[in-house]
């Protein structure tokens, strides 16, 4: 089945550093991909998708580009500030389906 | 647009009753809404899919007769935990399609369960 995996946390960094979250995937077919952020006590908010090889998402300075390739989705922001601390969630949708794999968070702690 | 809503946003139980959560979609309908739960620092688990005017559709190893959910509406999805136990107490969150577009889900803010 398809899966999602990306790497484990916590990631402490400073503000203004540059950040990377490695996401790599395995699925059939030809999904979609995308990033959710969650904040303390929230839901999941999306922040980037990428629905074909070679597309890029962007969002509130964050970056992701759907490399078919490497079958990875790597998420990078050049200069974090304190309220980019959050969990990162790297997903897939099926290209047949509806269904949403989640990757297993990646916590991200800035501090200023 | 597409904003999701979820009530409560905490609930608290005695073990052997049952809650029910809200999820709404505010400004836009939606066919189907998926219903997730999530443990402490881990990642979400689907539990259902909910689609409006039917059955639901429940992953492996999630029992329906405990986990009853209505999709009533366009806009509403309904979680019932029946007879809740403390290992029930997680953190719930729904999700919803806008009808026609089945490449985006939009999650609620969800809500914390904990049943003493």
């Amino acid at each position: 089945g398809d899966s999602v995996t990306q790497m484990e946390g916590p990631v402490t960094l400073s503000e203004e550093a540059f950040l990377t979250i490695n996401c790599t995937y395995t699925a059939t077919g030809y999904p979609s991909l995308f990033w959710y952020v969650q904040y303390p006590g929230e839901g999941l908010q999306l922040l980037l998708k990428a629905t074909k090889a070679d597309d890029k998402g962007s969002n509130k300075g964050f970056e992701a580009t759907y490399r078919k390739e490497t079958t990875s989705f790597h998420l990078e922001k050049g200069s974090v500030q304190v309220s980019d601390s959050a969990v990162y969630f790297c997903a897939l949708l099926e290209a047949a389906g509806n269904k949403l794999t989640f990757g297993g968070g990646t916590r991200v702690l800035v501090k200023p | 647009g597409a904003v999701v809503s979820q009530h409560p946003s905490r609930v608290i139980c005695k073990s052997g009753t049952s809650v029910k959560i809200e999820c709404r979609s505010l400004d836009f309908q939606a066919t189907t809404m998926f219903w997730y739960r999530q443990f402490p620092k881990q990642s979400l688990m689907l539990m259902a899919t909910s689609n409006e005017g039917s059955k639901a559709t429940y992953e492996q190893g999630v029992e329906k007769d405990k986990f009853l959910i209505n999709h009533a509406s366009l806009t509403l999805s309904t979680l019932t935990v029946t007879s809740a136990h403390p290992e029930d107490s997680s953190f719930y969150i729904c999700s919803a399609q806008r009808t026609g577009f089945t490449d985006t889900q939009y999650f609620g803010p969800g809500t914390r369960l904990t049943v003493l």
